[in-house]
Order: C-alpha cells, then structure tokens, then sequence
C-alpha cells in the first residue's frame, strides 16, 4: 500500500510561472514532511520541510502548504526557473518512531523557457 | 567537505554473482539508509541503521544484506537471491529527519 501518494508523473510550467506540486498521504500518524528534489544521475537534495503544527512553511520561492484533515500537501515554486526542471519527492515521517522516511513515486518538473 | 560518499557511480555484475556498494560519510551522522529507485515507484527503504553494530530491515529487505561496523560506513551486499538488482542505490545519514543522501550508484547485472 503506497502511504505517500504523488499522482502526477509529471508538470511542465512556463519560465516565470508557479509550479504546483502535489503530494497525498493515508496514514494519519505522519506528522512532520519534507519535500526533495532530485537530478538525474544524482541523490535527492532537501528543499523544505513543514511541522503538522503548521499548515504554510516558505524558504524563498518555495512555499509548502499542510492540509492534514484532507491529508494533502502542496509544494509552490514562485517563480519557476529553468533550473527547477528536476524530479521532486514529497516525504513523510512520524516524529515519534524510527527515524524513517516514506517517499511518494515523485513527479517531474519541466520549466519551459 | 563534508558528505556521503557512494562508489562506484557505475557497476556491472554477472547474474548470480554477489556485489557489495560502498557508503561513507564524514558528517558524524548517527543514522544510516539504503534506498533502491526504480522508474515511477520512487525511493524504497531496504534497510537502516540509527546507530553502529544495530541495523533493521525496511520495506524491501529480502536478497539484501548489511553491516554497520563503524559510523561512518554502511555497505550494502546485493546477493545472488534478489530476483530484480538492476536499478539506482541511494545511501543517506541524517541525525534528525532531513536525510542527506550521497550521488547514488547505478548497478545493472546482464
């Protein structure tokens, strides 16, 4: 059973637009998620992270939206930039287990110039 | 510098012949993990150790082993009994919650 679901394989986005990455999780113990982005032939690098405390957390272009009672988080990328073109993994984790992630299937990220 | 370390980048292996990945990481990082990642199913955990000498399977454990003698490494031995090897092997650390992953390395047995 996929506990951390990203049901978009992939987006393509004009240059200067945002970007909106969706993620959905079932399991209602997941309390604290991240948001990776990842190169190919590379390993993933942390983008942002949100607390289920919280429901917004920005960091510069990149902004994360918690909705826990629809189980839905969203990734924002304002602008996008060419450089944005890249796998992007939503991951989930219970603060009070093992320090373990769960990761969705990810969904590719095309910025068209 | 600081970081995790995966080598080779690239490895070919025979069917039926075991091969071990290397991870090192210079970060001082209690925890360690192993991901496999295929086309379209994202990253999946095959095991992890959150402190030396200690390690638990994760989700996709079976025709894998490990060890974890010191902190700094934690290789990975695929074993001739994993019916589907080929794919990319991802190492990560972390002490908290945000994983550090290294550059990964793509195994492809023929």
């Amino acid at each position: 059973d996929q506990q951390v679901k990203q049901n978009s394989p992939s987006l393509s986005v004009q240059e200067g637009r945002i970007s909106i990455l969706n993620c959905d999780y079932t399991n209602s113990m997941f309390d604290y998620f991240l948001w990776y982005k990842k190169y190919p032939a590379e390993g993933p690098t942390f983008l942002i992270s949100i607390s289920s405390i919280k429901d917004k957390n920005e960091d510069g272009r990149f902004t994360v939206f918690l909705n826990k009672s629809a189980k839905h988080l969203s990734l924002h990328i304002v602008p996008s930039q060419p450089g944005d073109s890249a796998v992007y993994f939503c991951a989930a984790t219970n603060l009070q287990g093992a320090q373990k992630l769960v990761f969705g299937q990810g969904t590719r990220l095309t910025i068209n110039p | 510098d600081g970081g995790i370390t995966q080598s080779p980048k690239y490895l070919f292996r025979k069917e039926g012949q075991n091969v071990t990945l290397s991870c090192e990481q210079n970060l001082n990082h209690d925890a360690m993990y192993w991901y496999r990642q295929d086309p379209g199913q994202g990253l999946r955990l095959i095991y992890y150790s959150q402190i030396v000498n200690d390690f638990q399977k994760g989700d996709i454990a079976e025709g894998y082993s490990v060890s974890r003698e010191k902190k700094e490494s934690f290789p990975l031995t695929v074993t001739s009994a994993q019916k589907n090897p080929t794919a990319f092997y991802l190492c990560a650390s972390s002490t908290t919650y945000e994983q550090f992953f290294g550059p990964g390395t793509r195994l492809t047995v023929l």
